[in-house]
């Protein structure tokens, strides 16, 4: 089946530190990837989205690239912000029909934390 | 354009006893998923709706159900609740093209405490 798998956490950095967070993937096909954040007490955000080999999707100064080759769509930022600070999850979404409707598969999750 | 709205936020219940959530969809989404989230096994899936029809069901035992009313609006169960029930309880709608690389777009959750 599709799985997930981010870095340990939890992260933390300087404010204006360059931010990777490694997330690596196991699916059937061309599965659609995406990165979610979860700031304390709420639900999850999109923070971005790619649909196909060697695209990009960036929001907010956060990219990542899917990478078929190596199974990856490592999440990255020049330069974090203390507002940055939540738990940041990698997720997919199979293309395999039947079982693959409205559900991702998410990793661990990673919380990061930003100090000024 | 409204977000996906979920109904209570939080709620208290003791074992053994019924709960009943409820998601509001984004205006024009015909697709509604739920996901479980505890600190143990992070976000797990629960089941997908499309046009009141459940197309996909997680691992989860038969306490659990849910369905979706004509108008997208979707509901959960959770019968003879246990401890292990606590959780937040997130619901997800999207306009569903499979394959496109649809994006599913989250509420805040309903937080569930079993005591």
């Amino acid at each position: 089946g599709n799985s997930v798998t981010q870095m340990e956490g939890p992260v933390t950095l300087s404010e204006e530190a360059f931010l990777t967070i490694n997330c690596t993937y196991t699916a059937t096909g061309y599965p659609s990837l995406f990165w979610y954040v979860q700031y304390p007490g709420e639900g999850l955000q999109l923070l971005l989205k790619a649909t196909k080999a060697d695209d990009k999707g960036s929001n907010k100064g956060f990219e990542a690239t899917y990478r078929k080759e190596t199974t990856s769509f490592h999440l990255e930022k020049g330069s974090v912000q203390v507002s940055d600070s939540a738990v940041y999850f990698c997720a997919l979404e199979g293309r395999a029909g039947g079982t693959s409707y409205g559900k991702l598969t998410f990793g661990q999750g990673t919380i990061l934390t930003v100090h000024p | 354009k409204a977000g996906v709205t979920q109904t209570p936020r939080y709620l208290i219940k003791t074992r053994g006893q019924q709960v009943t959530l409820s998601c509001s969809p984004i205006s024009g989404h015909r697709s509604v998923s739920w996901y479980q989230q505890t600190p143990g096994q992070g976000l797990q899936f629960l089941f997908e709706y499309f046009s009141e029809t459940q197309r996909n069901k997680g691992n989860f035992p038969g306490r659990f159900s849910g369905r979706q009313f004509s108008n997208s609006r979707s509901e959960m169960n959770v019968s003879t609740l246990e401890l292990g029930d606590s959780a937040l309880y997130l619901c997800a709608s999207s306009y569903d093209v499979v394959g496109s690389g649809n994006t599913i777009y989250f509420g805040e959750g309903s937080w569930l405490t079993v005591v």
